[in-house]
């Protein structure tokens, strides 16, 4: 049990909608980061977030955005949903400072299916 | 810019036999390496690290990896192949000049464990 907590587990939306992911963090944990992973294939860094404020972001258009809030969890939105992001998200935690002190933990993610 | 290679996206070993996985990577600075472990319909957990300390890392659950910079390689092994080993297996790279540790994950390998 990592700590880290993610919501829905499965989630089913049409072309268009907008969808927004949710992940609590493991306590003590200032960062989150979310990655995209597509069926067959590794995960794919979508952005970072520390201390509230975006800490990176990977190569991925504006339409997924997100959110780190008081309490450091976080939220994931994706507008105009496209068949393409149909994938498991998965949010990370971690202490800010990067990996060398500190392991990152993973949430179980969120199947989002796009019909 | 940095990228992985994972050899391989399945294996198939018996239960007892040796287990390895390959991982090369590319980067003109040796960066920090991962291996994670993906059981079905759960989030990564991770195996081991390798962050400049000893070249041989040993990591969860029999699990060792050995970093070698003239082959920019970091291969996951592990002697004997239990059947709670069968899932899918992740190298993953963060660079050393961006410590908040954003991974970049190579395709995965799914191991198949036969008795």
């Amino acid at each position: 049990e990592t700590g880290v907590t993610q919501s829905p587990t499965h989630l089913i939306k049409t072309r268009g909608q907008q969808v927004t992911l949710r992940c609590s963090s493991q306590s003590g944990h200032n960062t989150v980061s979310w990655y995209q992973q597509a069926l067959g294939q590794g995960p794919q860094f979508i952005f970072q977030y520390y201390r509230e404020e975006e800490n990176g972001r990977g190569n991925f258009p504006p339409r997924f955005s997100g959110l780190q809030f008081p309490n450091y969890s976080s939220e994931l939105n994706v507008n105009a949903l496209e068949l393409d992001d149909s994938a498991l998200y998965l949010c990370a935690s971690s202490l800010g400072g990067g990996f060398m002190n500190t392991e990152a933990f993973f949430g179980q993610g969120t199947r989002l299916t796009v019909v | 810019a940095q990228s992985v290679t994972q050899l391989g996206s399945h294996v198939s070993v018996s239960e007892g036999a040796l287990v390895l996985l390959r991982c090369n990577y590319s980067s003109s600075v040796p960066p920090y390496l991962f291996w994670y472990v993906q059981y079905p319909n759960q989030g990564l957990q991770l195996l081991l690290k390798y962050t400049s300390a000893a070249t041989l890392v040993k990591g969860i659950n029999g699990f060792e990896a050995e970093f070698k910079k003239s082959e920019t390689s970091f291969h996951l092994t592990k002697p004997s192949a239990h059947m709670s080993d069968a899932a899918e297996y992740f190298c993953a790279v963060s660079s050393k000049t961006d410590s908040w540790g954003k991974l970049q994950f190579g395709a995965g390998t799914q191991v198949v464990v036969t008795p």
